[in-house]
């Protein structure tokens, strides 16, 4: 079993609604969460980035970790036809400078 | 420069041929890292230098993968003799304290 699984997708949305994104984990010590974009034929470009448990916002953007359920999530408000891409998630442990990375989800956000 | 920069963008490559890939990260970026990406899963860690010094190996990095980063500025990545299972997207990211930036990467396809 990995160490981070992610939904799988692909998932294909109309303009305009929210996409939700999930990550589980199974080691304990992660304590930094990730969400990376990634286009087609580019590098992955950092989104968001949380500390522990709790939410953070970042305009059209929601990252909220779990670390009971050890369960991240990912919400895109009033999604648009350029939030398609591939979503990974990404953790690490505190004093680890390697990220565990899911195996992405593909977003197609439809005109 | 403003982001981290990775050649040749594309290698194609006969099976058992020694190729190499350079990465010039964000200048005041001291941790340089390599990942390896195949077709549908996410990054897997490779290794990682503060400065000059390579501070962690993954398993994956076979005895036929070597990486340097002399006078702690760019990096390059052998792999020798490669092998068919070598084809994937060798990505460089950068970082000074939290949050990779990554390059466009590297795609290798060995026939």
């Amino acid at each position: 079993q990995k160490e981070v699984e992610q939904d799988p997708g692909p998932l294909s949305v109309p303009e305009g609604a929210i996409v939700s994104l999930n990550c589980t984990y199974s080691n304990s010590a992660f304590q930094y969460f990730m969400w990376y974009r990634q286009y087609s034929r580019k590098g992955p470009e950092l989104l968001m980035y949380t500390y522990s448990s709790g939410n953070k916002e970042d305009g059209r953007f929601t990252a909220q970790v779990d670390k009971s359920s050890k369960y991240i999530s990912l919400f895109i408000r009033d999604s648009q036809p350029s939030d398609s891409a591939t979503y990974l998630c990404a953790m690490s442990a505190i004093d680890d400078y390697k990220l565990s990375f899911g195996a992405g989800t593909t977003v197609t956000v439809r005109a | 420069d403003t982001g981290v920069s990775q050649n040749p963008r594309h290698k194609i490559t006969k099976r058992g041929q020694n190729v190499t890939f350079r990465c010039d990260p964000i200048s005041e970026h001291n941790r340089l890292y390599w990942y390896r990406q195949t077709l549908g899963q996410g990054p897997e860690f490779l290794t990682y230098f503060q400065n000059e010094a390579q501070l962690e190996k993954s398993r994956l990095l076979s005895d036929r993968f070597s990486a340097e980063r002399p006078k702690g500025s760019f990096s390059t990545l052998e792999i020798q003799r490669t092998e068919q299972g070598d084809s994937a997207m060798y990505l460089c990211a950068s970082s000074f304290l939290d949050g990779y930036t990554f390059g466009s990467g590297t795609r290798l396809t060995v026939v």
